[in-house]
């Protein structure tokens, strides 16, 4: 049973445009949640997160935005750049066990030029 | 930031031989370390959690004597793959973090192939 869910297993989006990837989360008990980036044959790379008591976090281009009654949170980019190209998992900590990770499936975002 | 060393990046082994894949932190010492698996288009699966001077924890159907876990100091984990199986041949990533909300630092990852 999948309890981070990321229903697009892809994404195109124009070149300076803005890209949504969305994540949903069975959990309510999850206190934090996070955004990882990842090229191939690389280890994932620390995006951004969002503590559960926020609704809102922003650093730089990218925000991620957090609806606790939804359990939905999803990641803006904008503009987007080649570079963001990459597959973004979204993960989250459950609660009383803050050494485990539990990441979603993953959505592989493709910049168009 | 924090650095996370992995090594072997890529590796080929024979089916039966035992293979060990090594995680530093490079500029932080990590009492954790956390050691993953993914399948291709599949997300990142938790192992184990390393944990520095005592027993790895497993994570459920994952088989301690197959996957050997040793952290023997605040800097190194150690993951080997005993008796590699063709079923074993994945994308192994370590992990470790420095505080609870800084994030947790990745290494590059290792490819096993087992032939």
């Amino acid at each position: 049973d999948q309890q981070v869910k990321q229903n697009s297993p892809s994404l195109s989006v124009q070149e300076g445009r803005i890209s949504i990837l969305n994540c949903d989360y069975t959990n309510s008990m999850f206190d934090y949640f996070l955004w990882y980036k990842k090229y191939p044959a690389e280890g994932p790379t620390f995006l951004i997160s969002i503590s559960s008591i926020k609704d809102k976090n922003e650093d730089g281009r990218f925000t991620v935005f957090l609806n606790k009654s939804a359990k939905h949170l999803s990641l803006h980019i904008v503009p987007s750049q080649p570079g963001d190209s990459a597959v973004y998992f979204c993960a989250a900590t459950p609660p009383n066990r803050d050494d485990k990770i539990i990441f979603g499936k993953g959505t592989r975002l493709h910049i168009l030029p | 930031g924090a650095v996370v060393s992995q090594h072997p990046s890529r590796v080929i082994c024979k089916s039966g031989t035992s293979v060990k894949i090594e995680c530093r932190s490079l500029d932080f010492q990590a009492t954790t370390m956390f050691w993953y698996r993914q399948f291709p288009k599949q997300s990142l699966m938790l192992m184990a959690t390393s944990n520095e001077g005592s027993k790895a924890t497993y994570e459920q159907g994952v088989e301690k004597d197959k996957f050997l876990i040793n952290h023997a100091s605040l800097t190194l984990s150690t993951l080997t793959v005993t008796s590699a199986h063709p079923e074993d041949s994945s994308f192994y990533i370590c992990s470790a973090r420095e505080g609870r909300y800084y994030g947790y630092t990745f290494g590059s990852g290792t490819r096993l192939t087992v032939v």
